[in-house]
């Protein structure tokens, strides 16, 4: 089975600080995600990549960058953090695009 | 626009009933579609998915059921059990088209009550 990894479970930062959130996936996938679920709001899509060195913006891109060096890794970066940040974040990675994501345990960020 | 529409933001079931979750779509170019599992605290899971050509797939507990006239699907648990309470997203795509992703909906929480 794959498996997608981030890094953390739960992450406390306060407003103005640069944030990374990483995400490893073991099974070569071409293709990596990043969501932000809210209550009410489901899941919105911020930053994804079909390939190394590729990223295309979401939904709600405003306020986030995302950086592939690797195929296997996929980092989403808050460049300056505010608490309308305060989420969770779903990393998610796929053998073809519209067949099915494959998810992280998720990132639970509390921006203060 | 939301194409993928969970109307009911939450439902409760008695425990051993029938729990049924509905999802209604706009994009009639969607032709493959999917249910995720969601538990507080961890990632969703991938339950269950329904090709176009069909218009009802099972899995165990699982039915899914696709009406594409009426651009409807429905999830039927049956019988429900305590580990189903979890937020439910519906998820369609269009596979013909490569460049398209996956769209989910907002999610329906499930309480199933003992």
């Amino acid at each position: 089975d794959v498996k997608v990894t981030q890094s953390s479970r739960y992450l406390v930062k306060r407003t103005g600080e640069k944030v990374f959130l990483e995400c490893v996936q073991d099974m070569d996938h071409e293709n990596m995600f990043w969501y932000r679920q809210d209550p009410g709001l489901g899941l919105r899509l911020i930053y994804f990549s079909y390939d190394v060195k590729m990223k295309e913006k979401g939904d709600i891109p405003e306020g986030y960058s995302v950086s592939r060096e690797k195929k296997e890794r996929f980092s989403l970066i808050l460049e300056s953090a505010s608490t309308n940040q305060t989420s969770m974040y779903l990393c998610a990675s796929s053998f073809q695009r519209v067949y099915g994501y494959t998810f992280g345990s998720g990132t639970r960020l509390t921006v203060v | 626009d939301q194409q993928v529409k969970q109307n009911s933001p939450s439902l409760s079931v008695q425990e051993g009933r029938i729990s049924i979750l509905n999802c209604d779509y706009t994009n009639s170019m969607f032709d493959y579609f999917l249910w995720y599992k969601k538990y507080p605290a961890e990632g969703p899971t991938f339950l269950i998915s329904i090709s176009s050509i069909k218009d009802k797939n099972e899995d165990g507990r699982f039915t899914v059921f696709l009406n594409k006239s009426a651009k409807h699907l429905s999830l039927h648990i049956v019988p429900s059990q305590p580990g189903d309470s979890a937020v439910y997203f519906c998820a369609a795509s269009a596979s013909m088209n490569r460049d398209d992703k996956i769209i989910f909906g907002k999610g329906t929480r499930l309480h199933i009550l003992p």
